[in-house]
């Protein structure tokens, strides 16, 4: 079935930086979900995206979802290490389900 | 509010052998999740249940693998006979009701076929 694809598959940053990951999809999305998971640990949910360009925020983190609800990104500003974890992006429906993640470390 | 309780923590068995899993999702959520979670990869469907029935089980292989939610509630996954491709993490999910809710997660079942 299809999958959402995310990019990119790793992000090693210094803490501080700024990080961004982005979920695209071949077909129009009627919602899309974020989860965060934690070394050793399962997915938790973030934030689900529902209209045309609509942009959330989360404190530090920014999640917007595209015009033609095609593709989503999550940006977090000033990383820190608790941010360490890999983030999926997840669609509607059962053969559009999770990205493969982008998995982030952070340097103290 | 309790989570979703999975059992058990870990499994390691031989290959051709069976396993089951059992997942207790959070009260009152219709819809239930099984997920196989192979390491270095994003969460893959098997099979959704919304109450006591089968709503997707297309990525399930069932020339294995079976799962049933007695009463629409607790669920139980079983593999038999396992392979060894079939070592990963089992994760059981459940939401209120349906798609578009958020899905809570349990710790998982890390399953090694050896």
């Amino acid at each position: 079935g299809q999958q959402v694809m995310q990019i990119p598959q790793y992000q090693h940053v210094q803490e501080g930086e700024d990080f961004t990951t982005y979920c695209n999809s071949s077909t129009t999305l009627s919602n899309i979900q974020w989860y965060k998971q934690r070394p050793g640990g399962h997915p938790v949910f973030l934030i689900q995206l529902v209209k045309s360009g609509e942009v959330k925020k989360q404190k530090r983190l920014t999640f917007q979802f595209g015009e033609a609800k095609k593709n989503s990104s999550l940006h977090i500003t000033a990383t820190q290490t608790t941010d360490v974890g890999t983030y999926f992006c997840a669609g509607p429906n059962n053969d559009m389900r999770f990205g493969a993640g982008t998995r982030l470390t952070v340097k103290p | 509010e309790a989570g979703v309780a999975q059992s058990p923590r870990y499994k390691i068995i031989e290959k051709r052998q069976s396993v089951a899993f059992w997942c207790n999702p959070i009260s009152g959520h219709a819809t239930l999740y099984w997920y196989q979670q192979i390491l270095g990869q994003g969460p893959k469907l098997l099979i959704q249940f919304q109450n006591n029935g089968v709503v997707d089980d297309s990525q399930l292989p069932k020339d294995r693998f079976s799962a049933e939610r007695l009463k629409g509630v607790d669920s139980t996954l079983k593999i038999q006979p396992a392979k060894l491709e079939d070592s990963a993490v089992y994760l059981c999910a459940s939401s209120l009701n349906g798609d578009t809710d958020t899905q809570y997660f349990g710790p998982g079942t890390r399953l090694t076929v050896l």
